[in-house]
């Protein structure tokens, strides 16, 4: 059974730097893009970064660009979002997700239980 | 960008109706499409790929259809565990997700 465990959330000032870390079992883990997505009540489902099954490529909305990074460790099994310069618009509640074939581009068949990020001062 | 636009934004329907539901994007998309069910509290759960297929273990009373810019998921059957919201979401850029629509018992 695939599981993805997300770490990381808490209430962070504007402008402060969180980190994000998604655990994943049950599949094997390099062959597998993954994704983060964010929800918030007011903008709904919105995509933030993928990452190749081999860390090599890595993407992200304009809304975060320059300011978060993703990364993972395959030894680990673990996927990681490194939030930097965080605003309050940033708050909300952020998954991990698997695409269903892989690839960095596609449809989120796996999907985390959510951690959230609350940017406030 | 492409942008989704979903319709109606909510619903109200009686368990055993039949209801559809539109998404459309804003610049053709092929069949790159699908189709989510989100509960309160959970996370989304993918219910239809490439436009039309059912996910594993989803039932068959719900099903997709559509190809370029419009799509439509339809519930032929609804049971109390379908009153819920639903997303659509296009693959062909990066997933943009359509507004919601949220489905509730009338």
């Amino acid at each position: 059974e695939v599981q993805l465990l997300e770490s990381g959330g808490n209430l962070v000032q504007p402008g402060g730097s969180q980190r994000l870390s998604c655990a994943a079992s049950g599949f094997t883990f390099k062959n597998y893009a993954m994704i983060w997505v964010r929800q918030t009540p007011r903008k709904g489902l919105e995509w933030v970064s993928s990452i190749s099954g081999s860390g090599g490529s890595t993407y992200y909305a304009d809304s975060v660009k320059g300011r978060f990074s993703i990364s993972r460790d395959n030894s680990k099994n673990t996927v990681y979002l490194q939030m930097n310069s965080l605003r309050v618009e940033d708050t909300a509640v952020y998954y991990c997700v698997r695409t269903r074939r892989g690839t960095v581009n596609g449809y989120y068949d796996s999907w985390g239980q959510g951690t959230l990020v609350t940017v406030s001062s | 960008d492409i942008q989704m636009t979903q319709s109606p934004s909510s619903v109200s329907a009686s368990v055993g109706d039949r209801i559809t539901i539109t998404c459309r994007a804003s610049q053709g998309i092929g069949n790159y499409l699908a189709w989510y069910q989100q509960r309160p509290g959970k996370a989304p759960k993918l219910l239809i790929y490439d436009a039309s297929y059912l996910q594993s273990g989803v039932p068959s009373r719900f099903s997709g259809s559509g190809s370029g810019t419009d799509f439509t998921l339809t519930i032929s059957s609804l049971q109390p565990e379908d009153f819920a919201t639903y997303y659509c979401q296009q693959a062909n850029s990066f997933g943009t997700f359509g507004q919601g629509t949220k489905l509730e018992i009338k």
